[in-house]
């Protein structure tokens, strides 16, 4: 079964701190595939960065990076130098070929940045 | 491109009512999925329409319906509204999936339900 797992419920940090945001997935398809999304109080998904099963190169993009590890099930964010327009529920999701278009979102992980 | 959009926005509906939601999606996406947020249950697939018919679905009751029509616009339908269906619904647009390949899919700013 397909299962996505954010243990963090609420981080809150400094402002230029780093924070890094965990996801750990389960599924036994070989072909699957991992989204970020962020959603501001305004309620809207907003996605981030997708990442294919049999793509485990990292990306950065600008203070954004993750880190996508296979052999841990891993598929963590991090957030250099944050900034209080962060603040958001972040939310980790995954589909495989079985399920096609039903992702699996994680339960959210709730990062408040103080000024 | 213009993104997906939901109609309405806020919603206050009684208990044992019926309620149509409507989305709009990205301008060539064929493929609209709905999904319910809430606070206990965190985000739940409902289901998702591809030219005009439901390819899959979530497990909740027949109370929860849904349509797509030929421009790609969907709508879904609760009936007999439970307290329990205060929520956020939220509907996602992706362009055509094919061979199990899944596509990123794009939301919408979501419809609050509140049922009293």
């Amino acid at each position: 079964a397909q299962k996505v797992t954010q243990a963090q419920t609420e981080i809150s940090v400094v402002e230029k701190e780093d924070v890094t945001l965990d996801c750990v997935y389960e599924t036994r398809d070989t072909t699957y595939y991992l989204f970020w999304y962020k959603q501001p109080p305004s309620g809207e998904l907003v996605f981030l960065i997708r990442r294919n099963s049999f793509d485990e190169q990292n990306e950065i993009s600008g203070r954004y990076s993750w880190n996508f590890q296979k052999s841990t099930s891993s598929f963590n964010f991090t957030i250099t130098a944050s900034q209080v327009v962060d603040s958001a529920v972040y939310f980790c999701a995954l589909s495989d070929q079985n399920t096609g278009n039903q992702f699996y979102f994680g339960t959210g992980t709730s990062l408040t940045v103080i000024p | 491109k213009a993104g997906v959009t939901q109609t309405p926005r806020y919603l206050i509906k009684t208990r044992g009512q019926q309620v149509t939601l409507s989305c709009s999606p990205i301008s060539g996406h064929r493929s609209v999925s709905w999904y319910q947020q809430t606070p206990g249950q965190g985000l739940q697939f409902l289901f998702e329409y591809f030219s005009e018919t439901q390819r899959n679905k979530g497990n909740f009751p027949g109370r929860f319906s849904g349509r797509q029509f030929s421009n790609s616009r969907s709508e879904m339908n609760v009936s007999t509204l439970e307290l329990g269906d205060s929520a956020l619904y939220l509907c996602a647009s992706s362009s055509f999936v094919s061979g199990g390949r899944t596509d990123t899919q794009y939301f919408g700013p979501g419809t609050r339900l509140t049922v009293l």
